[in-house]
């Protein structure tokens, strides 16, 4: 069975905290795609990144970070020094490879950064 | 620039109407999905479009049909409303292959009297 989940469904904190979100999955698949999604107050989802499963370096992008390992099959994703405009939905998601293209979504975590 | 667009933002229609949510992308994307977004259930795939004409049924097909009779529209129809059908609803896109992500539109929400 393919499960993504996401175990914090509210996280807030005050701006200029770090703050990693969490992802654990499941998959018998060996080769797989892993991604995260932006959802802000506007509505519309937003790509962030995509990970696929022979691919373990971590990878930053500005005060985005994210951690995948393939041992605790997580897939956490960390953002520094917050912002106000990091206030969104965020969810993790899984394709794989044995699928048919159907990304597998967790219930997403709601974080509130607060000035 | 990559665009997904929907037809409405804001819908209220009345149980038993017959009602029509239309999905437009402009990157020539084989695969197009509908999703409805709920408080504390994520998102949950309705239906999914490969090709003009080909449909699968997601994990709540239920209520729901689909048409696709070009490449670049697809469309969610509720036969019958109903009030557990208001929700939020996305529409979707992407490349054939696991490795291509979504492209998402800006949603629809629909509230059902």
């Amino acid at each position: 069975a393919q499960k993504v989940t996401q175990a914090q469904t509210e996280i807030s904190v005050v701006e200029k905290e770090d703050v990693t979100l969490d992802c654990v999955y499941e998959t018998r698949d060996t080769t797989y795609y892993l991604f995260w999604y932006k959802q802000p107050p506007s509505g519309e989802l937003v790509f962030l990144i995509r990970r696929n499963s022979f691919d373990e370096q971590n990878e930053i992008s500005g005060r985005y970070s994210w951690n995948f390992q393939k041992s605790t099959s997580s897939f956490n994703f960390t953002i520094t020094a917050s912002q106000v405009v990091d206030s969104a939905v965020y969810f993790c998601a899984l394709n794989p490879q044995g699928g048919s293209e159907k990304l597998v979504f967790g219930k997403g975590t709601k974080l509130t950064v607060n000035p | 620039d990559v665009k997904v667009t929907q037809s409405s933002r804001y819908l209220v229609k009345r149980t038993g109407e017959k009602v029509f949510l239309e999905c437009v992308q402009d990157m020539d994307h084989e695969n197009m999905f509908w999703y409805r977004q709920d408080p504390g259930l994520g998102l949950r795939l309705i239906y999914f479009s490969y090709d003009v004409k080909m449909k699968e049924k997601g994990d709540i097909p239920e209520g729901y049909s689909v048409s696709r009779e070009k490449k670049e529209r697809f469309s969610l129809i509720l036969e019958s409303a109903s009030t557990n059908q208001t929700s939020m609803y996305l529409c979707a896109s992407s490349f054939p292959g696991t490795d291509y992500e979504q492209y998402f539109g800006p949603g629809t929400r629909l509230t059902v009297t």
